[in-house]
């Protein structure tokens, strides 16, 4: 069975650099598929902020581009975000997720997602 | 960017109800259509991708379908473990994928 757990700090001060790291259980990400980050802001919908393919191509919304980065370790089977700075616009509820390949690039094993505050 | 619109925003229905979801996109996404399931302080769950095709372990009563621009998703019966937030997400436009913004189905 496939796991996603994100971590990392739940505060972060304005303008700083939001870094969130995701574990994966379960697959070896070095096999295949796309790795992605996928955000909701309280009470909102979803928005798409990037992915990898297990090659290391990253993939990101344009919206977000400018400041995001995206990077796996495959060492320790893991795949991380950071966020430059971030805004009160950034606080959201981060999940990461396994993204199907070959065509379907649906999202079909999600981490619980953990919830970022950007404050002062 | 092809935007994902959902109606309608709030669906209120009785259980045992049939609960029928819409999703337009913008512009064709052939069947690169899949929808998910989102209860209040869990993730999402995948429900049915392809448009059509449901996902491992999802009941019969969900179903898919549509192609092109417009799609539906039906709850045959409403079970009170199917009352949730229920979001479509285009894969068409690789590498741009994009979400509607919900419908929220509540007990009538």
């Amino acid at each position: 069975q496939v796991q996603l757990q994100e971590s990392g700090p739940g505060l972060v001060k304005p303008s700083e650099t939001l870094s969130l790291t995701c574990a994966v259980s379960g697959y070896s990400i070095s096999s295949g598929y796309y790795w992605g980050w996928i955000r909701q802001p309280p009470g909102k919908g979803l928005e798409w902020i990037g992915s990898i393919y297990h090659s290391g191509s990253t993939y990101y919304n344009p919206s977000l581009k400018s400041r995001v980065t995206i990077s796996v370790d495959t060492s320790k089977n893991q795949f991380s975000l950071k966020l430059s700075s971030v805004t009160a616009a950034d606080t959201a509820v981060y999940y990461c997720a396994r993204q199907w390949d070959y065509g379907d690039y649906y999202f079909d094993y999600w981490g619980q997602g953990t919830l970022v505050t950007v404050s002062s | 960017e092809i935007v994902m619109t959902q109606s309608p925003a709030t669906l209120s229905v009785s259980p045992g109800e049939r609960a029928t979801l819409s999703c337009r996109a913008s512009q064709s996404v052939s069947s690169n259509l899949a929808w998910y399931q989102q209860k209040p302080g869990q993730a999402p769950r995948l429900l049915i991708y392809g448009a059509s095709t449901r996902a491992t372990g999802i009941p019969a009563r969900f179903s898919g379908s549509g192609s092109g621009t417009e799609f539906t998703l039906t709850i045959s019966s409403l079970q009170s473990e199917d009352f949730a937030v229920y979001y479509c997400q285009q894969y068409n436009n690789w590498p741009l994928w994009t979400f509607g913004q919900g419908t929220k189905v509540e007990i009538k």
